[in-house]
Order: structure tokens, then C-alpha cells, then sequence
């Protein structure tokens, strides 16, 4: 089945840095890769996602890219802001199964700084 | 729509109970996901349905939990006899027919077991 590796684990920059965080997974089938966001105490919740017909997507302040040939993805947030601080985990999906169904990360948290 | 909806939010018992943990999905989604997560484990996938039928029950971890779905808008989560290591953040999750598309987390119920 599916594996999915997530680094860091733990991620501490200052306001206004940015910050990166990196997946890799083994299904070279898996071909749609969500982020959640999940703050302390709450749910994860979607923030963005990439398909594997394209390389890169942007909104706002946040960033995911893909390269599908290594078979690893990232997460970038520019200009942090302390709202950023949370658990970060990302996910790869078969498309054969549905996205709830994604195999996760386990996680990165992430603390901005002020 | 209110989104998924669980109850209790919090959930104390005394091992060797039987707790019931309930899910109500998002309206028209026929995909249900149980999840549970702990500081060791991280995001375990324990079971989900499509169209109220259990598809793949093999994340969970002993005869003591059982689910089910009796119809499109509620599943229920059971563990009987509860023990203190069944501690966790129970999540449900929706998500539509639509192959890879979002899941939707519930708010969670925090169980203790003492």
C-alpha cells in the first residue's frame, strides 16, 4: 500500500520567515496530494491541493509543488504569521479510492515565532 | 450546511464500558471515514463506508470496535469493553463520490478511558 513520509516533524520559524514542509510517498499511481491544516484542539481542514497533472499551486501565502518523478511534494508559507502556528499533514490519494482515504503524514507542527 | 456533525465532544468513561461515539455526514456525501488520533500513532484510518456499506475495516484495531451505518445520515463508532489505551481523538470524515476529492472532518470526541 501507500507510504507516506513527512519531514520535519517539528518546525519553528519567525514571523515573516518562510517555511517548508516535505512529503515523499511510494504509490507512483497516487495522483491527488492534499494539505490539512489542524490547530490545537480542532479538526483538520483542508487548505490546498495539487493533482498530479500539474507541478505547482498557488493561493495566497501558501504554495504546494510537486514532482511526480521523485515522487515527493512540498508545502511552502511565505511571510508567516503566528495564525500559522499548527499541525501541518499531508496526504496522497489513489485514484482509485477516494480522498478520504488518503494515506497521511504524521505530521508537522509548526511554530511561528513573533 | 452545519457539517459533520459528532457527538459527544467529550467523553469520559471507566474501563470495561461500552462507549458509542456518533457521526452524522455532510448531506449527499456518500463517503464515511473513522479516524483516530493519538500523539504515538498520529492519523489512523480505522474504517469507512460508501453508501452506508462498510468497504475496508482492516485499521481497526480489535473485535472490541465495531461500526456502523444504518443509513446516509448517521454512523456510530462502538467499543465495548473500552480500556484506557482506546484514549484518543475520534474523528469522522465525509467526502463525495467524486473520485479524490476533499474529506471533511468532524469537530472530533476526545475519549478518556480511566
Amino acid at each position: 500500500g501507500e507510504n507516506v513520509e513527512q519531514h520535519p516533524s517539528t518546525l519553528s520559524v519567525q514571523e515573516g520567515d518562510s517555511a517548508v514542509i516535505k512529503c515523499t510517498y511510494s504509490d507512483s499511481a497516487s495522483n491527488y496530494f492534499p494539505w490539512y491544516k489542524q490547530e490545537l484542539g480542532k479538526r483538520p481542514q483542508l487548505i490546498i491541493d495539487i493533482r498530479s497533472n500539474v507541478g505547482e499551486k498557488k493561493d495566497q501565502r501558501i504554495a504546494v509543488t510537486l514532482n511526480k518523478t521523485a515522487k515527493h511534494f512540498s508545502l511552502h508559507i511565505t511571510e508567516t504569521q503566528p495564525e500559522d502556528s499548527a499541525v501541518y499533514f499531508c496526504a496522497a490519494s489513489h485514484p482509485y479510492t477516494n480522498a478520504g482515504k488518503s494515506t497521511f503524514g504524521d505530521g508537522t507542527t509548526l511554530t511561528v515565532k513573533p | 450546511d452545519a457539517g459533520v456533525i459528532q457527538s459527544p465532544r467529550h467523553e469520559v468513561t471507566e474501563m470495561g464500558q461500552e462507549v458509542t461515539l456518533r457521526c452524522k455526514p455532510i448531506s449527499g456525501h456518500d463517503y464515511l471515514f473513522w479516524y483516530r488520533q493519538t500523539m504515538m500513532r498520529g492519523l489512523e484510518l480505522l474504517i469507512y463506508f460508501n453508501n452506508n456499506v462498510p468497504i475496508d475495516d482492516s485499521g481497526m484495531p480489535e473485535d472490541r470496535f465495531s461500526a456502523k451505518m444504518p443509513n446516509a445520515s448517521f454512523s456510530t463508532l462502538k467499543i465495548q469493553p473500552s480500556e484506557p489505551r482506546d484514549s484518543a481523538v475520534y474523528f469522522c470524515a465525509s467526502s463525495r463520490t467524486d473520485m479524490n476529492t476533499e474529506a471533511f472532518f468532524g469537530q472530533g470526541t476526545r475519549l478518556t478511558v480511566v
